[in-house]
């Protein structure tokens, strides 16, 4: 099976930066995405990572160790478009996209 | 270009009813994967076509479940005998197949919020 844990909830200020944790236990590893999801709306691919380092896009950048089973996706100079929820997803040995629960960010004025 | 449309965005119907659900992916995209989402939940997968073949159905939950897609482009997705906890939003997600080893990001409609009363 496949288990991805991320936190539930974050809050940050408008203009600050925030990091949203991942941490996988899967049947192998073939990739993880990153997807921002707004409330009632499709999920939009943001970030991909299959070999370990930093993938930078813009204001967001998203981080992979695949000897910790470790991702992160990080927000800079966040804006109030952002508030959205967060999705962290693995493709293991099956191929198939398996999602966490995903974060939801708050971004404050 | 058009992204993956699905309809109805919404659809109300009583417990034991049957109903169906539309995907249209986007142009070109031979994979194409069903999934449905509760309310605080990150998508669950049911079913992956490739073409015109079901090539994963392993995550629908039960025989009343069942999908197809006759000519490898539009897809439907049917609930024979609905439940009330079969209430959920149900989402389409196409991808583009380049038949190596690369994963191609899946692009995803903004589905149909599924309720049985």
């Amino acid at each position: 099976g496949q288990n991805i844990d991320q936190p539930t909830e974050m809050t940050a200020t408008e203009g600050a930066i925030v990091q949203i944790n991942c941490t996988y236990q899967t049947s192998g590893f073939n990739g993880l995405f990153w997807y921002q999801q707004h409330a009632g709306e499709a999920p939009t691919f943001l970030s991909y990572n299959v070999l370990d380092g930093l993938e930078e896009k813009g204001r967001f950048s998203s981080f992979l160790s695949r000897s910790k089973g470790y991702s992160y996706l990080l927000l800079k100079e966040l804006q109030m478009k952002d508030s959205a929820s967060y999705l962290c997803a693995v493709i293991g040995n099956d191929y198939k996209l398996s999602f966490g629960a995903g974060t939801t960010v708050t971004v404050r004025a | 270009g058009a992204g993956v449309s699905q309809t109805p965005s919404n659809k109300v119907t009583e417990k034991g009813k049957y109903v169906e659900l539309r995907c249209d992916p986007i142009s070109g995209h031979t994979a194409l994967y069903w999934y449905r989402q509760s309310l605080g939940q990150g998508p669950e997968f049911l079913i992956y076509f490739q073409g015109t073949g079901a090539a994963d159905d392993s995550g629908l939950p039960n025989d009343r479940f069942f999908a197809v897609r006759p000519e490898g482009s539009v897809s439907t997705l049917k609930i024979q005998r609905t439940e009330r906890g079969d209430s959920a939003v149900y989402l389409c997600a196409s991808s583009y197949d380049d038949g190596g080893d690369s994963n191609q990001p899946q692009h995803f409609g903004d589905g149909t919020r599924l309720s049985i009363l």
